[in-house]
């Protein structure tokens, strides 16, 4: 699976919308980008994937760029419960690949009050 | 609709004592199991994966063990805990977007 590049951490004020930025330069064709969220001592949470198109739904909206390089997580309106640590995870798999995710650092964002 | 239990919550174990967590999934059937590990202030590491009972593939050596002895049922087991085995241990269901259990905090001491 491809390796991505996120920021270590993000500040954003409460109530603005919090972009995240990742870098998978060496995304395949076949392979989705995942988003999953871990708020501090409990398991990660998934968000949203996508492949080539935008997604969105309640939680967030997902922009992957045209040569898939890089993508942007965007929290709408972010709240005080949006803290937490952000992985972008690229996989060849939709569902449940049997050789698990990879999780790397991620971006841990805080949010401002 | 579907779930996942994982317990217990905390444990505390001595150097050398065993060790068993169990991971059960509600509400699927023929799921595919994880379990993790995030050590503190480090990322998460896939420990063990199953994709059916009795099949259980390793991703790292260690002094862990696994087992799938139900369809829904994924066990991370020890015979000897050592320090460095203290952690966060999360089970995850594997389907369209991955399921985390709430996780169990080792310590050994």
């Amino acid at each position: 699976d491809a390796k991505t590049t996120q920021p270590p951490s993000m500040d954003c004020a409460e109530g603005r919308a919090a972009n995240l930025p990742c870098n998978h330069s060496t995304i395949s064709g076949n392979e989705y980008v995942y988003w999953y969220r871990q708020i501090h001592s409990q398991g990660p949470q998934y968000i949203i994937h996508g492949l080539k198109n935008n997604e969105t739904n309640e939680m967030a909206s997902l922009i992957i760029t045209e040569d898939r390089k890089s993508s942007t997580l965007i929290l709408p309106h972010a709240t005080l419960r949006d803290t937490a640590v952000y992985y972008c995870i690229v996989s060849r798999y939709s569902g449940g690949g049997a050789d698990g995710l990879t999780f790397g650092k991620g971006t841990h964002l805080i949010i401002q009050p | 609709s579907q779930t996942i239990h994982q317990w217990p919550a905390t444990l505390v174990q001595p150097v050398g004592s065993p060790l068993s967590l169990e991971c059960t999934v509600e509400g699927t059937s023929n799921p595919n199991l994880y379990w993790y590990r995030q050590a503190a202030g480090r990322g998460l590491q896939l420990l063990f994966y199953s994709v059916g009972i009795g099949q259980i593939s390793s991703e790292v050596p260690q002094n862990l063990s696994a087992s799938r002895p139900q369809d829904r049922q994924f066990i991370l087991s020890s015979k000897k805990l050592l320090l460095s085995d203290s952690g966060f241990y999360l089970c995850a269901w594997g389907s369209y977007g991955y399921t985390f259990g709430s996780g169990t905090r080792l310590t050994v001491v």
